[in-house]
């Protein structure tokens, strides 16, 4: 049980572009999702906790207009990577936690690898 | 800013060999967790230890945690080829957010 799953594994785009990255919980309802970025041969930095129903709680540093979060559902997060430039190139992770997951026990999805040409 | 610090930063050992990897962080936490990163993939989840508890262990792993030291091991027993990943703590205090350490990347040598 507690699986998170992410579409796409990987994506490729041009700069300028729009890239849409999804996380679902499959079989537990999932009242909170936390987004990760991890840069090659580093650690996962936080970017943002969403609850379900309300705005993105969003770290320091991250910027909500270019990192656009949507949790609509208990089992649904998107992330939205707008105007992406080669910067944002990274590997994107999200969890979710909730329900009756001992301990908010955070179960963390495959990844999203994201290049920006 | 990162609370958890592992070391060492890289480890290659023998199979079948144990694998110690150390974890320190710098404020109080409710748990400490562990994780293995296989490249390029997610997380798994191995093994939770609160922070009332100093010893806890899963299979061939034993972790140990010392609240007065700020810090925790994790101990892979008897390792595989297999076991060669990325590992990270995480520890979290009052709200769910995760903080990760830096990693250490073991090598198992078949």
């Amino acid at each position: 049980g507690a699986v998170v799953s992410q579409h796409p594994s990987r994506v490729i785009c041009k700069s300028g572009t729009s890239v849409k990255i999804e996380c679902r919980s499959l079989d537990f309802q999932a009242t909170t999702m936390f987004w990760y970025r991890q840069f090659p041969k580093q650690s996962l930095m936080l970017m943002a906790t969403s609850n379900e129903g309300s705005k993105a709680t969003y770290e320091q540093g991250v910027e909500k207009d270019k990192f656009l979060i949507n949790h609509a559902s208990l089992t649904l997060s998107t992330l939205t990577v707008t105007s992406a430039h080669p910067e944002d190139s990274s590997f994107y992770i999200c969890s979710a936690t909730g329900g009756t997951v001992e301990n908010n026990e955070q179960f963390f999805g495959p990844g999203t690898r994201l290049t920006v040409l | 800013s990162q609370q958890g610090e592992e070391d060492p930063q890289a480890l290659s050992i023998q199979e079948g060999e144990n694998a110690t990897m150390n974890c320190s962080y710098k404020t109080s936490i409710n748990n400490l967790q562990w994780y293995r990163q296989n490249s390029g993939r997610g997380l798994v989840h191995l093994i939770l230890i609160r922070s009332n508890e100093r010893e806890k262990h899963s299979g061939r792993l034993r972790v140990t945690l010392d609240t007065s030291k700020k810090s925790s091991s994790l101990l892979i027993t008897a390792s595989r080829a297999a076991d060669t990943a990325s590992y990270f703590c995480a520890t979290d205090a009052l709200t769910e957010k995760l903080v990760f350490g830096k990693g250490t990347k073991l090598t198992v040598n078949p």
